[in-house]
């Protein structure tokens, strides 16, 4: 199973500044991620796959990067909507596909 | 956009079976390229890929659950559902139904329906 490890575990950012979260993969997974966004009470969102394609719907500010077993999600300009939790998700390698453990993004 | 809601009983006591139903609308999962997949997530902790249906009936396991688990399909209902038998306090999570990607990636998710197991 690949394990799939998420830094930091807790994001203090102040709205308007970048936020830079980082995803590692225990072997390698090629471009084979996806991002996802949940916010308190809510189910997870797909923000982003195939590592850098955004999702439908979701704005320009996010942008993920990455391949192999290194992975980023950067958000250039926080807004208040995007404080939450981010978890990153493998699909190179069944089964299971396998999540991170998350990072909260809050604010500073 | 199709749209998914999880049903089913809030609380199951311990060494019983846990039955839930995704029922789906706006979309038919008799449609080809997708999984119909069952993800949880433990309180306050992270998500953990169960498994998915498709092709009427073909079906992926997380290793972990197999041996309790059966996830099937109702394409007369468009209705999928998972059931995790012989079930302990570990399994007390927040259930998610959500629609998979042939490719690997869950887009869009259901509201989630949280299962308690206790006495």
């Amino acid at each position: 199973e690949i394990v799939m490890t998420q830094s930091p575990a807790t994001l203090s950012v102040s709205p308007g500044d970048r936020a830079t979260l980082s995803c590692r993969a225990s072997q390698s997974i090629s471009s084979n991620l996806a991002w996802y966004q949940q916010k308190p009470g809510q189910a997870p969102r797909l923000l982003m796959y195939s590592t850098s394609t955004r999702a439908t719907g979701i704005p320009p500010r996010f942008s993920g990067s990455g391949s192999g077993t290194e992975f980023t999600l950067t958000i250039s300009s926080l807004q208040s909507e995007d404080f939450a939790v981010y978890y990153c998700q493998q699909y190179h390698d069944w089964p299971p596909w396998t999540f991170g453990q998350g990072t909260k993004v809050e604010i500073k | 956009q199709v749209q998914l809601q999880a049903s089913g009983p809030g609380l199951v006591k311990p060494s019983q079976t846990l039955s839930l139903t995704c029922t789906v609308s706006r979309g038919s999962i008799s449609s080809g390229g997708y999984y119909w997949t069952w993800i949880r997530q433990h309180p306050a902790k992270g998500l953990e890929w169960i498994g998915y249906v498709y092709n009427i009936g073909s079906t992926f396991y997380n290793p972990s659950l197999k041996n309790r688990l059966i996830i099937s399909m109702d394409t007369s209902k468009n209705q999928f559902s998972l059931n995790l038998s012989s079930v302990t306090a570990a399994d007390t999570a927040v259930y998610y139904c959500a629609r998979g990607d042939y490719v690997g990636w869950v887009d869009p998710w259901g509201q989630g329906t949280l299962v308690t197991v206790s006495s």
